[in-house]
């Protein structure tokens, strides 16, 4: 089965703090997502990878950034959090095959006070 | 008008009745995915689908390419199938989402 492992399911911080979120994931997948989820917004796409060190700017990157430099660790980055930022945010990895779908961490709900 | 529209967007049923989610796009794909999301926030993959009829225990997803629908069947409902049932477009990489249902199964 397929394992993706989210850092923290709670997390709180302050406003202007630097925030790392981590995922990894533990079945060699070349694609990693980060979502956000708000409601009455559904998820929304932030960043994805599709390889170490390539990243592509999803429907809402602004204020965020990610780092991938090893295949199973995606990392988004708030570098100055802001209130708008509290939400759950949801990390997704997908083997590129039509066929497979993606698989989702537990979420890490993020509160910035 | 969205892509992807998702019906009805909150559904309350009893214990034993049978369920069905629509998923309407407008676009064309590769395949469809069908997510279940707990109130705890985790989401579990229940089907992915390009064709035809998927089933497993008492859940069915249907998707007819022509009609650019798919719908997710729930027979013998339980109050553990309460959730939020999400479909997901997927076309080469590009991907898009339904705003979900939510289902609440009452005892």
């Amino acid at each position: 089965d397929v394992k993706v492992t989210q850092s923290s399911r709670y997390l709180v911080k302050r406003t202007g703090e630097k925030v790392f979120l981590e995922c990894v994931q533990d079945m060699d997948h070349e694609n990693m997502f980060w979502y956000r989820q708000d409601p009455g917004l559904g998820l929304r796409l932030i960043y994805f990878s599709y390889d170490v060190k390539m990243k592509e700017k999803g429907d809402i990157p602004e204020g965020y950034s990610v780092s991938r430099e090893k295949k199973e660790r995606f990392s988004l980055i708030l570098e100055s959090a802001s209130t708008n930022q509290t939400s759950m945010y949801l990390c997704a990895s997908y083997l590129n095959r039509g066929d497979q779908p993606q698989h989702f961490g537990d979420g890490t709900r993020l509160s910035i006070l | 008008k969205n892509e992807v529209e998702q019906s009805p967007q909150n559904l309350t049923a009893q214990e034993g009745e049978f369920i069905t989610i629509n998923c309407s796009y407008s676009v064309g794909i590769s395949a469809l995915h069908w997510l279940q999301q707990h109130p705890g926030g985790g989401i579990v993959s229940l089907f992915m689908l390009s064709s035809g009829k998927k089933k497993h225990g008492r859940l069915i997803a249907t998707i007819n390419i022509q009609e650019k629908h798919s719908s997710l069947h729930i027979t013998a409902s339980h109050p553990r199938d309460s959730a939020v049932y999400i479909c997901v477009l997927y076309n080469n990489n590009d991907m898009r989402f339904g705003a979900g249902t939510r289902l609440t199964v009452k005892p």
